[in-house]
């Protein structure tokens, strides 16, 4: 069925040092793929995406790179800082029979950086 | 996101309540979504509507319902035979419900079991 794997579910880092979080889906015609940051009690909120037309995206500190043929995609933080904690979630769009697209969410990483 | 509001923050549920969480939205969205979240478990999703009047099952629909009377608003109804209903629920937004649009959160609430 549809399914987003997430790893590390957590990652410690040092302030200045760069994080990577990957994500797996299983559907093959999934063509958006989200990244959102949830801080502690907070709503999630979007930090940057990418669609399937592209590889790399790029947005200041952070990265996304999608491999389709792998069906694999990851965010990267350059510099980190202690703000950069929270948890963070990949999605992929999957089409459902009415052609409506919902998101699937991978389970989450919770990144601390240590200053 | 600031347009989508939650309420209220915390609920409180007795055994065998009915209670209904209220999300509202002011973006002008075809598409409204609520999720539930627990620990370690990522968002689940639960309903979703693309249009008023109408409103399709998510993964998780069991002991879960929702109207959609009007654009802005899409109400969640957690049963009693929600048998778990202990979690974060989060209400989200987005302009059509079609291929690849940022969904917008609201603030959640927290529904706790008393």
């Amino acid at each position: 069925g549809e399914n987003v794997e997430q790893h590390p579910s957590t990652l410690s880092v040092q302030e200045g040092d760069s994080a990577v979080i990957k994500c797996t889906y299983s559907d093959s015609a999934s063509n958006y793929f989200p990244w959102y940051k949830q801080e502690l009690g907070k709503r999630p909120q979007l930090i940057i995406d990418i669609r399937s037309n592209v590889g790399e995206k790029k947005d200041q500190r952070i990265a996304v790179t999608l491999n389709k043929t792998a069906k694999h995609f990851s965010l990267h933080i350059t510099e980190t800082q202690p703000e950069d904690s929270a948890v963070y979630f990949c999605a992929a769009s999957i089409k459902e029979n009415t052609g409506f697209q919902k998101l699937v969410f991978g389970t989450g990483t919770r990144l601390l950086v240590s200053p | 996101d600031g347009g989508i509001t939650q309420s209220p923050k915390y609920l409180f549920r007795k055994e065998g309540q009915n209670v209904t969480l209220s999300c509202e939205q002011n973006l002008n969205h075809d598409a409204m979504y609520w999720y539930r979240q627990d620990p370690g478990q990522g968002l689940r999703l639960i309903y979703y509507s693309q249009i008023v009047n109408d409103f399709q099952k998510g993964d998780i629909a069991e002991g879960y319902s929702v109207s959609r009377e009007k654009k802005e608003s899409f109400p969640l109804t957690v049963t009693s035979a929600q048998k778990n209903p202990t979690a974060f629920y989060l209400c989200a937004s987005s302009p059509h419900g079609g291929g690849g649009e940022t969904q917008y959160f609201g603030p959640g609430t927290r529904l706790l079991v008393l």
